[in-house]
């Protein structure tokens, strides 16, 4: 039972430069979201999604793009990226079409922005 | 401006003492309340969790006590052990999960 899956664990980049963030469950869920992870500012929400074709911004919205064309997949695309944009990244899953139940967390991914 | 605010930063506790996290909310309309536990190098995961009809409750040497008139509820963690150390959660949800700060807990042998 793989549960939330992220990839890639690390990644590396240059200012200006783009790429996607993948994340996958396998619990049905409905309800997925992206945070950032920061030292002393805990998780901050980035985008969510409550069902395939809809989604919505959290806090920090701003540099991200999401889409959810299907119930498993939820990716996070960096448009160009920043050294602000520097932190780990985590995707989370609940069953509860709101947020208002457990969140499944994947392992995380560490993106570096030189 | 965070939704949670989450004190202390980082907590010292020898073990076999007792471990308190403290969180306050803003929002009345959060109905779920849970606290998570990170190891290093992982995501956080589900510790316990209290909606707002209830004061406290308690699982195993974990306990959540809630006071929704002061909007402000409390992690304890009871004959605290080296392996409880790690970085704690607090969070609140309505339609979307806003988490506190974090607390880093050390337990001393």
């Amino acid at each position: 039972n793989a549960g939330v899956t992220q990839t890639p664990k690390f990644q590396v980049l240059k200012t200006g430069q783009s790429m996607t963030l993948q994340c996958a469950q396998d619990m049905n869920h409905e309800y997925m979201s992206w945070y950032r992870q920061d030292p002393g500012m805990g998780l901050r929400l980035i985008h969510y999604s409550v069902g395939a074709g809809i989604t919505d911004q959290g806090e920090v919205p701003n540099g991200y793009n999401v889409s959810r064309s299907t119930t498993e997949d939820f990716p996070l695309r960096l448009l160009s990226a920043a050294p602000s944009q520097t932190s780990v990244y985590f995707c989370a899953s609940s069953s509860r079409s709101s947020g208002s139940g457990e969140l499944f967390f994947g392992e995380g991914s560490r993106l570096t922005v030189l | 401006q965070q939704q949670v605010k989450q004190s202390p930063q980082s907590l010292i506790v020898q073990k076999g003492g007792i471990s308190i996290i403290n969180c306050a909310y803003e929002n009345t309309a959060f109905d779920y309340f849970p606290w998570y536990q990170q190891f290093p190098g992982k995501g956080p995961a589900l510790l316990i969790a209290i909606r707002p009809d209830v004061s406290e409750k308690k699982e195993g040497r974990f306990t959540i006590s809630f006071n929704k008139s002061a909007k402000q509820f409390s992690l304890h963690i009871m004959d605290s052990q080296p392996g409880d150390s790690a970085t704690y959660f607090c969070a609140a949800s309505f339609n979307d999960m806003r988490f506190g700060a974090g607390t880093r807990l050390t337990v001393k042998p």
